[in-house]
């Protein structure tokens, strides 16, 4: 069963640092490019950055509200991604979701999600 | 950015009524829309991906049209399990990817 299984979740303070993981099981991580997305308390859906996979460069990007703080990582050996999150804000309390469009490249459409992981950064 | 307008932000329909959800983009998007239905506590699921493709495993009853800014999604006779939020999201800026602000369907 292809799977995504996201953890490293918790509450922090403002201003620490937090490492998301987010474990690819039934298929190769490393083939595959990747995203994450957050969801803030009763919210909607906010893209936080993207992961190309090492055949498209292996680069990542990301949104202009994480940009400089947040660091997205990959261990394909392992078929592990990874968020690195400093200098947290209060608003960047959410539930963390990784994704991949692991069947609808072509239009960037998320088939496989992980369950998420949730964030929160309070004082 | 290309900004995403869900409408309504939430509807209360009965089972087996007809509903349609609408979404409209800031700028011609052609097809590259996609529709996804999330539960409480749960991660979204793909509905219709490149505006009117259904997804493997996702009842007919589901369906999605338009190209340019305005699409709509369409579930034909609603089902109590179809209760949950409904967001667009475009990908013509992929990776920058952006959603609407979601339609809750509640039950009448």
């Amino acid at each position: 069963e292809v799977q995504l299984v996201e953890s490293g979740g918790g509450l922090v303070q403002p201003g620490r640092s937090l490492r998301l993981s987010c474990t690819a099981s039934g298929f190769t991580l490393g083939d595959y490019s990747f995203s994450w997305l957050r969801q803030a308390p009763g919210k909607g859906l906010e893209w936080v950055g993207f992961s190309r996979s090492k055949a498209y460069g292996g680069t990542a990007e990301y949104a202009a509200s994480v940009k400089g703080r947040f660091t997205i990582s990959r261990d394909d050996s392992k078929s592990i991604a990874y968020l690195q999150m400093d200098s947290l804000k209060t608003e960047d309390t959410a539930v963390y979701y990784c994704t991949t469009t692991f069947g609808n490249d072509v239009f960037h459409a998320f088939d496989i999600w992980g369950q998420g992981t949730t964030v929160t950064v309070s004082s | 950015d290309i900004q995403m307008t869900q409408s309504p932000s939430s509807l209360s329909a009965s089972v087996g009524d007809r509903v349609t959800i609408t979404c409209r983009a800031s700028q011609s998007i052609s097809s590259y829309l996609n529709w996804y239905q999330q539960k409480p506590g749960r991660a979204p699921n793909l509905l219709i991906y490149a505006a009117s493709s259904l997804q493997s495993g996702v009842p007919s009853r589901f369906s999605g049209s338009g190209s340019g800014t305005d699409f709509s999604l369409t579930i034909s006779s609603l089902q109590p399990d179809d209760f949950a939020t409904y967001y667009c999201q475009q990908s013509y800026t992929t990776p920058r990817v952006t959603f609407g602000g979601g339609t809750k369907v509640e039950i009448k």
